[in-house]
Parts: structure tokens; sequence; C-alpha cells
């Protein structure tokens, strides 16, 4: 039962445009949202979070855009850089509740997508 | 500063071995994670620490045993694991109350002989 699904396994895009990165989810008590970003044999790194309280959140070159109606979500990454070429996470969280989990967030990730930034 | 820091980072041991893996934070966060990920799959949640307590065991095999020794630390006890328990484990750790963001090391890929 994949809770959070990322349709796409792989994505190319060219240096300069804008890569977009699609996140689907289908608890409907998911609150909060994140993407992590993860290069071979190292931990993920997180890059940017939304909460279900906002449909837009911006940091530099990345966005996501949350729509809770249709429980989508997606990162827009503009202009790519080859950098950016890396294995893309979206996580989702339930509201955060105490005492039953304490300070502990439970993260539930996406099957991942590989994006290739190409010059 | 958003480092997690785990040894060793690669680790090679037998089915009848014992061993164990380190996590060290001192971003004064007050939950810490273990995951495990196999190739192209998400990471899998297997236990969370919070206030040095365990509060989460997402029925993991007793052959893994966390501990807690301080908040600053985490290990994972291994032993006699087996060759489908070989991935990369992943340390992660969170600030408190409210705060969804989990910071993650750089992993240890064990290999099981």
């Amino acid at each position: 039962d994949q809770q959070v699904k990322q349709n796409s396994p792989s994505l190319s895009v060219q240096e300069g445009r804008i890569s977009i990165l699609n996140c689907d989810y289908t608890n409907s008590m998911f609150d909060y949202f994140l993407w992590y970003k993860k290069y071979p044999a190292e931990g993920p790194t997180f890059l940017i979070s939304i909460s279900s309280i906002k449909d837009k959140n911006e940091d530099g070159r990345f966005t996501v855009f949350l729509n809770k109606s249709a429980k989508h979500l997606s990162l827009h990454i503009v202009p790519s850089q080859p950098g950016d070429s890396a294995v893309y996470f979206c996580a989702a969280s339930p509201r955060f509740e105490r005492p039953a989990t304490g300070t502990a967030s439970k993260l539930t990730f996406g099957t991942g997508t590989r994006l290739q930034v190409t010059l | 500063d958003t480092e997690v820091t785990q040894t060793p980072k690669h680790l090679v041991m037998g089915m009848t071995n014992k061993k164990s893996l380190k996590c060290e934070q001192h971003m004064g966060h007050r939950a810490m994670y273990w995951y495990k990920q196999k190739a192209k799959k998400p990471p899998e949640l297997m236990f969370v620490y919070s206030y040095e307590k365990l509060s989460i065991n997402e029925s993991v095999p007793s052959r893994f045993s966390p501990e807690c020794p301080n908040s600053s630390l985490l290990n994972l006890h291994l032993h006699a694991l087996q060759p489908e328990d070989s991935a990369l484990y992943l340390c992660a750790s969170s600030q408190g109350p409210g705060q969804y963001e989990q910071y993650f090391g750089p992993g240890t890929r064990l290999t099981v002989t």
C-alpha cells in the first residue's frame, strides 16, 4: 500500500529549463510535505517543505506547490542546473501529535524520481 | 549546522558476526531515527527514539537492536543478519515538537555475506 507515489521514475531536462517533479498521496491525514534530494551513496538532503495550510512555498530556485483537493504536490526547479541531477523523494507526515509520538515526526517517502539535467 | 555523522561508511559482516552502527548529532535534536534503504527504493523507517526513549519500532526483526545512550548518540546493534539485510542504513534526527524536517546522515553501506 504505497501512500505516497511518484509516478515518473525518471526525468530528463535541459540545463536552464524548468524541472517539474510530481508526487501524489492517498492518505488524507497527511498534513506536512517535504522534498529531499539524494545523491548516490549519500543520505537524503532536505530541500523544501510545505504545510497543508499553504499552497505554495518558495526557496530560491525551488518552489513547492500543494493541491490538497487533488492530493498532489509538485516541485519546480528553475533554472535547472547539472548539479541538480539526483534522485528526488517527496515525503509526507500526518499532523504532529503529542503525546502519541512525542517529539518525533513520522515520514512516509515516495518512490523517488531520478532527475538528469543535461547540458 | 545540520550535520549527522555515521560510522562506519562501509561494513561487511558474516551471518554469525556481531557489529554495531553508530550515529551522532550535535544539533540538540531530541528525536533520532534509523532507516533502511534498498537500491531504487525509498527509505523505510525502522526505529524512532524520542527524548532517548524508543517510541516507534516498525516491527523490525530482533536481530536489529537499537540503543540511545544519550541525546546525541544512536547505535544499531546487529547480530545474526541475513544476506537480504544488506542495504544502506540511514540515521536521521529532528529538532523537536512541531518540527517535521528530518536531517539525514550519509549512511552506512552494509553487506552481509
